[in-house]
């Protein structure tokens, strides 16, 4: 299995630019997790979805960020316009059922972002 | 709300000493625990979990962790530890009604003196 595929890895943007990160799942799972990591919060649940259906947007920090989940095997996260303070790395995760259940979240490798 | 403390940021031990992290939770009930480890520039892989009957856990890489309910503690433990285990170690909860989320600890980092 390739486990969850997180693109870019790295990303570098000017300040007010979109900045749009990719996950695609791990195949059969049904939950998918977007986490933020700073040093100053640490880590952070954004949204996830379940069946491709956002069921918990409450870590989502302002109307600059929205998340998409189209089909089973695609995720984006995007942030518009880009501020600086979004600098962090973005982790998407998949689950099989959800936590809720029993089940373990993988992690992917996550996509560092800074913005100048 | 469910919440989990690590109270330890940061622990240097040697190569070869035991090791213990702290991990403690607030859950009404019995959650589902965790423990990730995240190495420099990578995310985060799991190294064990509990989610019921005994409550001595074994993971990957030689680690084990015991669920107290008494303590709402679920410390993680190896007994002698490798250059190679230096990275940053989170405990989570995770809930076992209707929800998915998993909350994580603030992460304790591990140096390692040889």
């Amino acid at each position: 299995d390739a486990g969850v595929i997180q693109s870019p890895r790295h990303e570098v943007t000017e300040m007010g630019q979109e900045v749009t990160l990719r996950c695609k799942p791990i195949s059969g799972h049904n939950s998918l997790f977007w986490y933020r990591q700073t040093m100053m919060r640490g880590l952070e649940l954004l949204i996830y979805f379940n069946n491709n259906v956002p069921i918990d947007d409450s870590g989502m920090p302002e109307d600059r960020f929205s998340a998409k989940m189209p089909n089973a095997s695609f995720s984006t996260l995007k942030i518009q316009p880009s501020e600086p303070r979004d600098s962090a790395v973005y982790f998407c995760a998949s689950s099989s059922q959800g936590v809720g259940t029993g089940n373990t979240i993988y992690f992917g490798e996550g996509s560092w972002l800074t913005v100048v | 709300a469910q919440s989990v403390t690590q109270p330890d940021i940061h622990i240097t031990v040697s190569e070869g000493a035991s090791l213990e992290l702290r991990c403690n939770y607030s859950y009404g009930a019995t959650p589902y625990l965790f423990w990730y480890v995240q190495s420099p520039g990578q995310g985060l892989q799991l190294l064990l979990k509990y989610f019921s009957g005994d409550t001595l856990v074994q993971g990957i890489k030689g680690f084990e962790a015991e669920f107290k309910r008494s303590q709402s503690s679920f410390n993680l433990r190896k007994p002698s530890v490798h250059w190679s285990d230096a990275a940053e170690y989170f405990c989570a909860v995770g809930d076992r009604g209707a929800t998915n989320k998993l909350i994580f600890g603030t992460g304790t980092l591990l140096a390692v003196q040889p």
